[in-house]
């Protein structure tokens, strides 16, 4: 049960676009579609933005979208606003029926 | 609207134990998988077991296996978290979510409560 890897920071001037990449195994990101991505601001519970590697719930902006090639998911969030600055997180559905989380990636609008 | 409400963290000894409630509301909770997941100060989000809605298919992180056991009561539209045998690096927000897969798709952790603190200290 490891982690999945993120980068431990990203930033971004307000209207670019970042992406955040989540690597994981053939026995978790590789070999489902359920992976999903939580937005955390500080002292709140996460959100979900993302599930199924790319389907927005109800209520999420078309600005966050999600993709994934192999073992490697990404989240991109164009169009950068000041209320993006948050925590991100991936988690993946693993082989094992467990599931798991990336280690979370700071997300910084300068 | 969905609700979610932990309760029962608090201060405990290392080596003892503690029951968390995770209240239920806005949905139908016999019908959707619950988790818990928690995460220590300043850290990251930590998977910690999950339940099917008929409580057939458990799972725990192999960090709190044989220590924990969750469990529900769809009756009362409530989960648990039994936590025995508490170390110092169980100290954390545990946060109770809703899973399960609907006609949209399957989301492994869709609505979260607001969590419980539980902290181990001598």
């Amino acid at each position: 049960q490891s982690a999945l890897t993120q980068p431990a920071s990203v930033s971004g001037s307000p209207g670019q676009s970042i992406t955040i990449s989540c690597t994981g195994t053939s026995s978790d990101v590789g070999g489902y579609k359920y992976v999903s991505w939580y937005q955390q601001h500080p002292g709140k519970a996460p959100k979900l933005m993302i599930y199924e590697v790319s389907i927005r719930p109800s209520g999420i902006s078309n600005r966050f979208s999600g993709s994934k090639s192999g073992s490697t998911a990404s989240l991109t969030i164009s169009g950068l606003q000041a209320e993006d600055e948050a925590d991100y997180y991936c988690s993946s559905l693993t082989s094992s029926s467990s599931r798991v989380f990336g280690g979370g990636t700071k997300l910084t609008v300068l | 609207e969905v609700q979610l409400v932990e309760s029962g963290g608090g201060l405990v000894k290392p080596g003892g134990s503690l029951r968390l409630s995770c209240a239920a509301s806005g949905f139908t909770f016999s019908a959707y998988a619950m988790n818990w997941v928690r995460q220590a100060p300043g850290k990251g989000l930590e998977w910690v077991s999950s339940i099917s809605s008929n409580s057939v298919h458990i799972y725990y992180a192999d960090s709190v296996k044989g220590r924990f056991t969750i469990s529900r009561d769809n009756a009362k539209s409530s989960l648990y978290l039994q936590m025995n045998t508490l170390r110092v690096e169980d100290t954390a927000v545990y946060y109770c979510a809703r899973g399960g897969c609907t006609s949209d798709g399957c989301k492994l952790f869709e609505y979260w409560g607001q969590g419980t603190l539980v902290t181990v200290s001598s």
